[in-house]
Formats: structure tokens, sequence, C-alpha cells
């Protein structure tokens, strides 16, 4: 499976827009590329999930662009409740024969008032 | 609808003893996972089960067994406990053996274990 890299932390105010990138260099044909956010105390709560150029849902975007070597995980307007740290994956999840989920150490987002 | 339930919520334990680790998935789900997470690193990959079967296993030693009952709920069991067994143990449901586009896997709060 692809690894991944991301900043191991970043810093933002209440009400910008946060962009989160991740390297994955290595990504395969079949991978799809996921991300994850974590509170302290709490399990990984899955954010949105993309294969190439751009994805939207509720809560945020993903960007990826042609060459798929890297993505970015846009949060319109943060609050104080985005604080906590995301997870970039990829790994085939689409009926393939991968089953589990590699998660490196993340980006721990922290979001001043 | 009751998400992914674990239990217990915390445990202490002591080094050598055995302890077992229960996940209720989301109803419907057939496929549970087990994932450790050790302070300040991401959750890693243990065991996962899909109708009752083992379907992947991380590298962790035998200490560490897992199964999958009727009802889809499973238990962790860790025996001779070390210090650095010491972690929150994570356990995800999906619907099948892979998360599927768009959903992702749903993870419980998880047990935070201490062994001292």
């Amino acid at each position: 499976l692809a690894k991944t890299t991301q900043p191991i932390s970043m810093d933002s105010y209440e009400g910008q827009e946060v962009n989160i990138t991740c390297s994955h260099n290595n990504i395969a044909t079949n991978d799809y590329i996921t991300w994850y956010q974590q509170f302290p105390s709490q399990g990984p709560r899955f954010i949105i999930q993309g294969y190439k150029t751009k994805v939207t849902n509720e809560v945020a975007s993903l960007f990826i662009p042609a060459d798929r070597k890297s993505s970015t995980l846009s949060l319109p307007r943060v609050s104080l409740s985005d604080t906590a740290v995301y997870y970039c994956l990829v790994g085939d999840d689409v009926g393939g024969a991968t089953n589990k989920l590699i998660f490196g150490t993340g980006t721990l987002l922290a979001v001043q008032p | 609808d009751a998400g992914v339930t674990q239990s217990p919520t915390h445990l202490i334990k002591t080094r050598g003893q055995q302890v077992t680790l229960r996940c209720s998935p989301i109803s419907g789900h057939k496929s549970v996972s087990w994932y450790q997470q050790v302070l300040g690193q991401g959750p890693q990959f243990i065991f996962q089960y899909y109708e009752k079967e083992e379907r992947g296993r991380g590298n962790f030693p035998d200490r560490f067994s897992a199964r999958q009952f009727p009802n889809y709920s499973s238990e962790l069991n860790v025996n001779a406990l070390l210090l650095g067994d010491s972690a929150l143990y994570l356990c995800a449901s999906s619907l099948g053996q892979t998360s599927g586009l768009s959903h992702g896997y749903t993870f419980g709060s998880g047990t935070r274990l201490t062994v001292v």
C-alpha cells in the first residue's frame, strides 16, 4: 500500500479555510484516497474519499491533481470544533483484496479563536 | 441507530494478565476490524473478520487473537499482557469486507487499556 506524508501539525483561526496536503508518490492505479478525522479519545471518522479531480461533500472538499501523487483536503471556514487529527490514507478500497486501513501519524490541526 | 459499541471503555490490567475486549458492529454490518492506537500514533491494523472468518491479520504477535460471533459481534483477546500493550483499542465495522466508495469504515470510541 502507498505510503503517505502529511505535515505533523497546522494552526489556523476560526473562519479561515484550511488546506491540508498529503503526498502519496507511490499511489497505485486502483488506489483511492480517503481522509479521516479523529478527536481525542474517539475513533477516526470518515470525512471524504476520492479517486481523481475534485470531490465535495457537506463537510469538506478533496482536490486530486492529474498525476494523483498528492491530494489536498480543504475545510471551509473552520471552527474550534474542527481541532482534531486528520489522516490521509490510500488503498484499494472498492472490491479489492485490501481489507485494512493504513494510518500514518496524521496532521494535528489546531484552530484558535 | 446505535453506532459501533465497545466495552469496556477503560480497563487497567497487570503485566502477565489476559484481557478480552468486546465490539458490537452497526446493525447489518458483517465486517469487524480491530486496531491498536498507541498515544501519539495513528491506529495500527490488528485483525479483520468478515462472516465469522479471519480475513486479514496485521503484524502482531500470537498473544493477540480474535473471533466473530454469529451475530457479527467480536472479541479481541490479548494474553500475557506487556506494558507496551497499553493503548486505545478501536473496533471498526463495515457492511462488507471492504468499505466501499463513499462509505468508509465506522469506528467505535475504543477501549483504553492500561497495563501496569
